[in-house]
């Protein structure tokens, strides 16, 4: 059974820091890999997919990273901002899984000013 | 374009009651997915649906249920609500990539 993690759970840095938040994930057979971003009492919204094919994806600061081979994604923050101060989760989709997502706990991120 | 829209936004329950929640995309995704969220956990799936008239079961589907008579609609049921229940709900549908509503946050007392 697929089983996707985050660590850490919480993490809180000072504004103007790069920083990395990891997921892993236990089986390799994904269709792909998504990030996403939930503000207290929001919604959901996705930041980056990447497909099982690519390595990485980027979009403003943000760079998501993949190797399906051991299992792991990593979302990379440059010069965070205390708008970055939000929960972030990866779920992964399985191959012929009718898309569903398996999600991860989240790691909750603060960016202190 | 109002995305996905979710109804109500709060609701708190007496045990055994029951009650829909709403969810609505004007999008015209045939994928759309109910998730729960429970404090410090990620989503779970409870049901989901490929198009109009065509559900089927997630991970948590149990004293749950729901249809899909349209495009648009994909209604989440509590028949008997339970403080199991109690959680925050999020519907979602899909194109590339899934799009969320805002959620109802459900207190089963």
């Amino acid at each position: 059974k697929q089983e996707v993690t985050q660590i850490p759970a919480a993490l809180s840095v000072p504004e103007g820091e790069n920083l990395v938040l990891n997921c892993s994930f236990t089986d390799s057979a994904i269709y792909n890999l998504q990030w996403f971003r939930q503000d207290p009492g929001k919604g959901l919204t996705s930041l980056l997919l990447i497909q099982s094919s690519q390595r990485e994806q980027t979009s403003g600061r943000l760079n998501a990273s993949l190797d399906k081979s051991s299992g792991r994604s990593t979302l990379y923050i440059a010069a965070s901002q205390p708008g970055d101060s939000a929960t972030y989760l990866c779920a992964v989709i399985e191959v012929d899984s009718n898309y569903q997502l398996i999600w991860g706990a989240g790691t909750k991120l603060i960016i202190k000013p | 374009n109002a995305g996905v829209t979710q109804t109500p936004k709060f609701r708190i329950l007496k045990i055994g009651q029951s009650m829909t929640l709403q969810c609505t995309q004007d999008m015209n995704h045939n994928y759309m997915y109910w998730y729960r969220q429970d404090p410090g956990m990620g989503l779970k799936l409870i049901y989901y649906s490929v198009g109009a008239g065509i559900t089927d079961k997630g991970e948590v589907p149990n004293g749950y249920n729901v249809s899909r008579s349209t495009t648009e609609d994909f209604p989440l049921r509590l028949e008997l609500a339970a403080p199991s229940q109690t959680s925050v709900y999020f519907c979602a549908s899909r194109q590339e990539t899934q799009y969320f509503g805002p959620g109802t946050r459900l207190l089963v007392l």
